[in-house]
């Protein structure tokens, strides 16, 4: 059964950097099938892709948050992870992390979400 | 970046009810669409892939139709558990962008 679990801080300083960490079971990571997706949505709003990564290290970065923005793999621990810099209140939201099975994308497997608050 | 559209953005309606959810992108996405449910609180869920393909367990009275720029979410007869909030995901091309979202909601 394959489960997500985003884990990391809830409340990061503006500036910063938010860390977080997608913990991946039953399925692995370096298995070469899927990309590894990180989606947030605004607090009461609608959801915006960020980005994703195969596990080759391959990344799809979001635009609009590219320049502050990195996706990792790190296959011995079937973990994946976003980290995004300087950081500002309009970057507080729920981040998931999800499973994509490509041609088509089918985001079919999703964290339960972890809220992000940026605040000093 | 790719713009999709929905509509309405709310609706009401009762158990037993057809359900029409219209999704629009802003240019030509063949039918690289998917279709997501949201409970308050939940991650969202994957219903419909393809813009018509049924995802594994998601129940038939969900059906999803169209191509190019236009694209439905059919729930043929809405159960108390489908009231929740729908978006459309195209995936045609990067950055993947999601509508704005549907909100079911009980008359």
């Amino acid at each position: 059964q394959v489960q997500l679990q985003e884990s990391g801080p809830g409340l990061v300083k503006p500036s910063q950097t938010l860390s977080l960490t997608c913990t991946v079971s039953g399925v692995s990571l370096s298995s070469g099938s899927y990309y590894w997706s990180w989606i947030r949505q605004h607090p009461g709003k609608g959801l915006e892709w960020i980005g994703y990564i195969y596990y080759s290290g391959n990344t799809y970065y979001n635009p609009s948050l590219e320049s502050r923005l990195t996706i990792s793999v790190d296959t011995s621990k079937n973990q994946f992870s976003l980290k995004l810099s300087s950081v500002t209140a309009a970057d507080t939201a729920v981040y998931y992390c999800a499973r994509v099975t490509p041609h088509p994308e089918e985001f079919d497997y999703w964290g339960q979400g972890t809220l992000v608050t940026v605040s000093s | 970046a790719i713009q999709m559209t929905q509509s309405p953005s709310s609706l009401s309606a009762s158990v037993g009810d057809r359900v029409t959810i219209t999704c629009r992108a802003s240019q030509g996405i063949r039918n690289d669409l998917g279709w997501y449910q949201q409970k308050p609180g939940k991650a969202p869920k994957l219903l419909i892939y393809a813009a018509s393909s049924l995802q594994s367990g998601v129940p038939s009275r969900f059906s999803g139709s169209g191509s190019g720029t236009d694209f439905t979410l059919t729930i043929s007869s809405l159960q108390p558990e489908d009231f929740a909030t729908y978006y459309c995901l195209q995936d045609y091309s990067y950055p993947f962008t999601f509508g704005p979202g549907t909100k079911v909601d009980i008359k």
